[in-house]
């Protein structure tokens, strides 16, 4: 989406710690999610911010700074299994459609 | 209870010609989004529909392209006269309801090809 932006690729460590950033245009900001999509299969929901500061799941957090228009999800003690792609999805402009960026692939490697 | 399904899993066709997608929402699930992802691309939205309310049809890239919803739950997405840009993977989504927090839930998608 047009208004959205995050890295394309990314490479961490298993075990590791990794951030994976989102920005968005902030003008008529409703929520944003996150969503995680396997090679081949459909997205699934990861979570949804709408208010600033960490929402903590598990080993995934996501983070949302709504002045400055910037998300980010943190993944903790990283497993293979978590090699996707992560997907920020913008809901705002007056509607509740999410609008998703390009994603961001994460490659964990041993 | 069942996830959102779509068929059929894969589609190849001869340029020019018209294709019918299917989507089966969860039952209940009012709100229904239908995307296309080309590869390495994130989610394009083409079309969403939610209860009786007419559908927003803000992302269809052409008029080439058209969805129904029949009875708030079955939806079929039609591409006429297609073109090779039209291979993409086409996803389904839906929802519980419209507003903020409702997750959306994906199908496995279609993946069209067209040659």
């Amino acid at each position: 989406g047009q208004n959205i932006d995050q890295p394309t690729e990314m490479t961490a460590t298993e075990g590791a710690i990794v951030q994976i950033n989102c920005t968005y245009q902030t003008s008529g900001f409703n929520g944003l999610f996150w969503y995680q999509q396997h090679a081949g299969e459909a997205p699934t929901f990861l979570s949804y911010n709408v208010l600033d500061g960490l929402e903590e799941k598990g080993r995934f957090s996501s983070f949302l700074s709504r002045s400055k228009g910037y998300s980010y999800l943190l993944l903790k003690e990283l497993q293979m299994k978590d090699s996707a792609s992560y997907l920020c999805a913008w809901q705002g402009g007056g509607s509740y459609i999410p609008t998703f960026g390009r994603g961001t692939s994460l490659i964990v490697h041993p | 209870g069942a996830g959102v399904s779509q068929s059929p899993s894969n589609k190849v066709t001869e340029k020019g010609k018209d294709v019918e997608l299917r989507c089966d929402p969860i039952s209940g699930h009012t709100a229904l989004y239908w995307y296309r992802q080309s590869l390495g691309q994130g989610l394009e939205f083409l079309i969403y529909f939610q209860g009786n309310s007419a559908p927003d049809k803000s992302g269809l890239p052409s008029d080439r392209f058209s969805a129904e919803r029949t009875g708030g739950s079955v939806s079929t997405l039609t591409i006429q006269r297609t073109q090779q840009e039209d291979s993409a993977v086409y996803l389904c989504a839906s929802s519980l309801g419209s507003g903020g927090a409702n997750e959306q839930f994906f199908g496995p998608g279609t993946r069209l090809t067209v040659l």
